[in-house]
């Protein structure tokens, strides 16, 4: 498609269990972003890949959370031991940038993950 | 600490009218803002963006406004229709960093009554 997509679009866990959420970006898009969307808030930054490159994992809540896109293309958002406040709608974004130019970013549809 | 703010968690308007909606930054480094406009169950989608450089841009019927002494910038749809209902949102980025991530408010509800 043209599109960023995730899947899965919808994710159940029990307290504990690890899951893994993935991203198919817009093909070619050199950067790739990671956000959380908790309920009623805007989404926050997680982390940032430049190609393969993980630029920026700032944003990562704690070491629970894990992201990697060994091949430069697909993504993969991993988070161990989930916790009930891991419970949100985990958005994926991808950049094509032009060098000294801002661009926006492509958001796909997101992950939800309720945490039980 | 919320470096992006969008103090309107609504607004309703009646077709054909104008739609205003506002945020206002505190960090004086963003020089890009962005409006993204999300519908139930879909991701953000973009529409509009300025440059710290300029203080307006215009784009059919979405128009923004930058006031930067003020830090504050608006979106004005016009005229409004009852597809633009959705959940709009402000963002902010500076190429300090050279990440380009975004910093989003938290939303205004549109409602736009046929």
């Amino acid at each position: 498609g043209a599109g960023v997509s995730q899947s899965p679009r919808y994710k159940v866990a029990k307290r504990g269990q690890d899951v893994a959420l993935r991203c198919d970006p817009i093909s070619g898009h050199v950067s790739l972003f990671w956000y959380q969307q908790a309920l009623g808030q805007g989404p926050e930054f997680l982390t940032y890949f430049q190609n393969e490159a993980q630029l920026d994992k700032s944003g990562l809540p704690s070491d629970r959370f894990f992201a990697e896109r060994p091949e430069g293309s697909v993504s993969t958002l991993k988070i161990q031991r989930t916790q009930q406040e891991d419970s949100a709608v985990y958005l994926c974004a991808s950049s094509s940038p032009k060098a000294g130019a801002h661009n926006e970013q492509f958001f796909g549809p997101g992950t939800r993950l309720t945490v039980l | 600490d919320q470096q992006v703010k969008q103090n309107s968690p609504s607004l309703s308007v009646q077709e054909g009218r104008i739609s205003i909606l506002n945020c206002d930054y505190t960090n004086s480094m963003f020089d890009y803002f962005l409006w993204y406009k999300k519908y139930p169950a879909e991701g953000p989608t973009f529409l509009i963006s300025i440059s710290s450089i300029k203080d307006k841009n215009e784009d059919g019927r979405f128009t923004v406004f930058l006031n930067k002494s003020a830090k504050h910038l608006s979106l004005h749809i016009v005229p409004s229709q009852p597809g633009d209902s959705a959940v709009y949102f402000c963002a902010a980025s500076t190429e300090i960093g050279a990440t380009n991530k975004l910093i989003f408010g938290t939303g205004t509800l549109l409602a736009v009554q046929p």
